[in-house]
């Protein structure tokens, strides 16, 4: 079956700091895709980015930055030179291929100190 | 504004008794997922259904039922609430497959 991990279930760090946020997954699926979302404050769930099991290129847009690992099963998350803004629960997902069935960690909640 | 509206964004009832929650997926989406958040818990899957049929169903409860509409704008039916009901409900629209989805702000429910 499918699973997500996320490991850190709070971090916080001062301002301006680098962080890391971990993924690791399960799948017996050769194709499937991932994700990373971000619930603020405010509540409401934004996309960040998504994967396909095809594709170990690492992503940078801004200072947010993604590391997919096949051989670790990770796909982790990194802010760079953080801001109070990234204030933030983030989380990763999964689905396989099969079917459209998106499956969620249970989150790291993620404090940026000013 | 990720275009998915859903109704009501609170509400409070009691033990035992029956909601309904509506979601409007955004233009042109078919996807619509529910899918259940509270503390303990984190974001668990509910239910997916595409064009009006189920596609997909996790660990939804039996007192917990869902349909699509022609329109395509879904509904969540919980009865016999319990306490451990309480939760913000969201709904995600996608144009299909396993592509970004789009949440609505959540409905809050509070079971007394």
């Amino acid at each position: 079956a499918q699973k997500v991990t996320q490991a850190q279930t709070e971090i916080s760090v001062v301002e301006k700091e680098d962080v890391t946020l971990d993924c690791v997954y399960e799948t017996r699926d050769t194709t499937y895709y991932l994700f990373w979302y971000k619930q603020p404050p405010s509540g409401e769930l934004v996309f960040l980015i998504r994967r396909n099991s095809f594709d170990e290129q690492n992503e940078i847009s801004g200072r947010y930055s993604w590391n997919f690992q096949k051989s670790t099963s990770s796909f982790n998350f990194t802010i760079t030179a953080s801001q109070v803004v990234d204030s933030a629960v983030y989380f990763c997902a999964l689905t396989e291929g099969r079917d459209d069935k998106i499956i969620f960690g249970k989150g790291t909640r993620l404090h940026i100190l000013p | 504004d990720s275009g998915v509206t859903q109704t009501p964004k609170h509400l409070i009832t009691a033990t035992g008794q029956r909601v309904t929650l509506r979601c409007s997926p955004r233009s042109g989406d078919l996807s619509v997922y529910w899918y259940q958040q509270s503390l303990d818990q984190g974001l668990q899957f509910l239910i997916q259904y595409y064009n009006g049929e189920e596609r997909a169903k996790g660990n939804i409860l039996e007192r917990f039922s869902a349909q699509q509409f022609p329109d395509l704008h879904s509904e969540l039916n919980l009865s016999s609430l319990e306490l451990g009901d309480s939760a913000l409900y969201f709904c995600a629209s996608t144009d299909g497959g396993p592509g970004e989805l789009f949440f609505g702000e959540g409905s809050r429910l509070t079971v007394l």
